[in-house]
């Protein structure tokens, strides 16, 4: 089984910190992605990574930022919280050969910020 | 811009109950549709990925059907057990763009 790990389930910062999100993915997927999702807007992309080093923006980018060292491995990184950035994060990976597409997500990390 | 749209917005069946949820989109030129089950707190999990030249899928107790002309996909739950209560979202894939519909919140009582 696909199996996609993140750092953290529940996190508490303060306004201003730089706070890092870390998932990991044990299946050598390609592409990784992580999205927010906030009641009444749904899931929303803020950045993928399609390969090693390789990273697009998706919709909300702003006030975040991404680094993808490792195959296994994607970081969110928020520079300097705000309170707006209280949310959902959900990491998932898929991998595009054999056709699959089929996105594996992570169990979350519950982020306020205070 | 793709728009994803789900109907209803939550339901709430009798255990043993056969039902449908459905899944809109605006743009046909998918490469594939993807429904996830969430519970509440939780990651998403995978049930059913439909490429665009399939027709439908099947796992168990659940089928969901695509008709791209149409822009439309249903998820069929047969004979559901409170167990299947949780959010079902439809997700739509246009190459690396993936669009998520809000969700329908199912509720199965004993």
């Amino acid at each position: 089984d696909v199996k996609v790990t993140q750092s953290s389930r529940y996190l508490v910062k303060r306004t201003g910190e730089k706070v890092f999100l870390e998932c990991v993915q044990d299946m050598d997927h390609e592409n990784m992605f992580w999205y927010r999702q906030d009641p009444g807007l749904g899931l929303r992309l803020i950045y993928f990574s399609y390969d090693v080093k390789m990273k697009e923006k998706g919709d909300i980018p702003e006030g975040y930022s991404v680094s993808r060292e490792k195959k296994e491995r994607f970081s969110l990184i928020l520079e300097s919280a705000s309170t707006n950035q209280t949310s959902m994060y959900l990491c998932a990976s898929r991998t595009i050969a054999g056709g699959g597409y089929t996105q594996y997500f992570g169990p979350g990390t519950r982020l306020t910020v205070l | 811009k793709q728009e994803v749209t789900q109907i209803p917005a939550a339901l709430s069946v009798p255990e043993g109950e056969n039902l449908v949820l459905n899944c809109s989109f605006t743009d046909s030129a998918i490469y594939n549709l993807q429904w996830f089950r969430q519970d509440p707190g939780k990651g998403l999990t995978s049930l059913l990925l439909i490429q665009s030249s399939q027709r439908e899928q099947t796992s168990g107790r659940l089928n969901a059907s695509l008709d791209k002309s149409s822009g439309r996909s249903t998820l069929y739950i047969a004979a559901s057990q409170p167990g299947d209560s949780a959010t079902y979202l439809c997700a739509v894939d246009n190459n690396n763009d993936m669009r998520f519909g809000a969700g329908t919140r199912l509720t199965v009582k004993p």
